[in-house]
């Protein structure tokens, strides 16, 4: 079956401008990740999305990261305002939720991320 | 802090041989231990899944082990192979796993060579 997909698979743009970065996640998958990746770091909690609850905003670094997911399917991440410190591969994960309280239990299935690049 | 550190941080080996990878993690509380593959341009493909009453855990050529007392993991690779290059993250999960609460080692890269 189809994985998680992202678009665009690069993306390279001037300081200041916004750019948006969309996620498909695995089809019935009711949870929603993305992370961000910089060069030798780890990977880097940023927000998450489970059903129509509200979403978990903790990891976002700033007020110029923002997050949508729309119909319980599509994400989109927009970064207004890029700064060089942004670039970084986007990944956007997808899983099914269980457990107790709602709470994800299961592997989550990431797409092949999105590499931006801030000149 | 919760923390996971992986070591090596990079690793070469020769196509046929085994090698071990370690995990050592400050997470609390301890809810699950995973591994991750992940290939150059790729996303990470998870390799296998420990809770704490989990010693060991097998997905083919890959052998994981956990010993949640010392907070140590290991990523065993038999007889390895050409594909097996890739880099290889430790991903620790606290509590009931919520995605806030995992915490990701920054990965050892391995490379399999003739």
């Amino acid at each position: 079956g189809a994985g998680v997909s992202q678009s665009p698979s690069n993306k390279v743009t001037e300081k200041g401008k916004d750019v948006e970065l969309r996620c498909d996640p695995i089809s019935g998958h009711t949870a929603l990740y993305w992370y961000r990746q910089s060069l030798g770091q780890g990977l880097e909690f940023l927000i998450y999305f489970q059903g129509n609850s509200a979403p978990d905003k903790s990891g976002l670094p700033s007020d110029r990261f923002s997050a949508e997911r729309t119909g319980g399917s599509v994400s989109t991440l927009t970064i207004q305002r890029t700064q060089q410190e942004d670039s970084a591969v986007y990944l956007c994960a997808s899983s099914l939720a269980g457990g107790r309280g709602g709470r994800p239990q299961g592997t989550q299935y990431f797409g092949p991320g999105t590499r931006l690049t801030v000149l | 802090k919760n923390q996971v550190e992986q070591s090596p941080q990079s690793l070469i080996i020769l196509e046929g041989k085994n090698c071990t990878l370690q995990c050592n993690y400050t997470v609390s509380p301890f809810s699950n231990l995973r591994w991750y593959k992940q290939d150059t341009g790729r996303g990470p493909v998870s390799l296998t899944i420990m809770t704490f009453s989990e010693n060991t855990k097998s997905n083919g050529r890959y052998t994981a082990t956990l010993d949640a007392d010392t907070k140590q993991s290991s990523l065993h690779i038999t007889a390895s192979q050409l594909s097996d290059s890739a880099s290889y993250i430790c991903v620790v999960s606290a509590s009931a796993g919520t995605a806030s609460k995992l915490t990701f080692g920054t990965g050892t890269r391995l490379q399999v060579t003739l």
